[in-house]
């Protein structure tokens, strides 16, 4: 597709149970990010890939979050052990580090809104 | 503190009124600024990039501050379209960007 795709698009879960969130860049951009927001919330940066890699993962809120990225291209996010304060959306952004005038706009994915009862 | 902070709003303006927005960076590291615009329930997307003499695209204006660590958003002759969240962002060196909260924006007729 021509943009940012995530899915599902909603995700109701029990606590205690496991999600994955998954989110498919645009082709050909190296960069990757994953931002939760909040009800009426701005958007808190978890983590973000160049290519394969995670520079920065200081913003995962704890270690029942982690994130993966292969074939520099799809990313998932897990959540293990989900916790009601863990209900948001999550967004993907993806962006190309070679735009023009060298600022690198982020395209964002619809999200995943998640709910945990 | 939080590194990017904003007045959260909102506004409420008449059409055809001139509405300015600020936001505030701690880091002084950053390097790259930008305004998204976020409509109910959807993904934010790119208003703006925010370059350091100032730039401008048709009613709007983004002015950059390092000296006072804030940036600016001027929206000239708001219309009724322009009613969403707008959220500043700041980019420090490598990728890592720190949204603020958004201000929400009510134009009404």
């Amino acid at each position: 597709g021509a943009g940012v795709s995530q899915s599902p698009s909603n995700k109701v879960t029990e606590k205690g149970k496991d999600v994955e969130l998954r989110c498919d860049p645009i082709s050909g951009h190296t960069a990757l990010y994953w931002y939760r927001q909040s009800l009426g919330q701005g958007l808190e940066f978890l983590i973000y890939f160049q290519g394969n890699s995670a520079p920065d993962k200081s913003g995962l809120p704890s270690d029942r979050f982690s994130a993966e990225r292969t074939g520099g291209s799809v990313s998932t996010l897990t959540i293990q052990r989900t916790q009601q304060e863990d209900s948001a959306v999550y967004l993907c952004a993806s962006s190309h580090p070679l735009t023009s005038g060298g600022y690198n706009e982020q395209f964002f994915g619809p999200g995943t809104r998640l709910t945990v009862l | 503190r939080k590194e990017v902070e904003q007045d959260p709003g909102p506004f409420n303006v008449p059409e055809g009124a001139t509405v300015a927005f600020n936001c505030t960076y701690s880091n002084s590291a950053s390097q790259s600024f930008f305004w998204y615009r976020q409509d109910c329930r959807k993904e934010p997307k790119l208003l703006m990039s925010v370059y350091s003499s100032g730039n401008e695209d048709g009613r709007f204006t983004a002015q950059l501050n390092r000296a006072s660590q804030y940036i600016s958003l001027l929206i000239r002759d708001s219309k009724l379209s322009d009613s969403a969240t707008y959220l500043c962002a700041s980019r420090t060196g490598g990728f890592k960007t720190i949204f603020g909260a958004g201000t929400r924006l009510f134009v009404k007729a």
